[in-house]
């Protein structure tokens, strides 16, 4: 089965700094992973994706992810962090069911905080 | 924002009650999902449907069930609910053109008595 992993719960980071949120992920075949932002009381909202192509993956409000097919890993960056930013992020990869669709199979979230 | 729309956004309830979680989308989409979150953050896939029809279980078990008779409409149903389905509730879409990317209604928070 298809997966990822976020290992961090929560980062901290202070506005104006760069900030990275870590993904790594287990599949087999060529991954499509993505990025989704959720704030309070809200839906997720999508920000990026990879399936092919640039490994730098550019997307919504100045967010970024490099793909690294060695390590495994997509992880989100934003060169400078806003408070704005403060949600949670979750990482996802598509996965075919045995029915023969896909679907996402998202990783545990990771709450972003950005400090004044 | 995606145009997808989730009604009622919070609902309390006594045990037993039956209840249906309502989801439309105005896009056009063939795929349709719910997911169920935990307060701890995990979203949990229950139903997906991949078109008028079609209607497949999802990886976590649960109680509810779901139809799509119309390509824009995906509701959730709960025959008798318990405080064990107390749990925020998402439905997502996506067109088949844009290989799985998913769009997200607003959630229904769900609260069981």
């Amino acid at each position: 089965a298809q997966s990822v992993a976020q290992p961090e719960d929560q980062v901290n980071v202070a506005e104006g700094n760069p900030l990275t949120v870590k993904c790594t992920y287990s599949v087999s075949g060529n991954p499509y992973l993505f990025w989704y932002v959720q704030y309070p009381n809200r839906g997720l909202q999508f920000l990026l994706k990879y399936i092919t192509g640039d490994n730098l993956v550019k997307g919504s409000y100045g967010f970024e992810a490099e793909f690294n097919k060695s390590q495994t890993s997509f992880h989100l960056k934003k060169p400078s962090a806003l408070v704005s930013d403060s949600a949670l992020y979750f990482c996802a990869v598509r996965e075919r069911k045995n029915s023969g669709y896909s679907t996402l199979t998202f990783g545990k979230g990771t709450m972003l905080l950005v400090s004044p | 924002e995606a145009d997808i729309y989730q009604t009622p956004r919070y609902l309390v309830i006594g045990t037993g009650k039956k209840i249906t979680l309502e989801c439309s989308q105005t896009m056009g989409h063939d795929k349709m999902y719910w997911y169920q979150q935990d307060p701890g953050m995990e979203l949990h896939l229950i139903h997906y449907s991949y078109g008028v029809n079609s209607t497949e279980k999802g990886d976590l078990s649960s109680e509810s069930t779901v139809s799509r008779i119309r390509t824009e409409h995906f509701p959730l149903t709960l025959e008798s609910a318990r405080p064990s389905h107390t749990s925020q509730y998402l439905c997502a879409s996506s067109p088949h053109i844009e290989r799985e990317t998913q769009y997200f209604g607003p959630g229904t928070r769900l609260l069981v008595l």
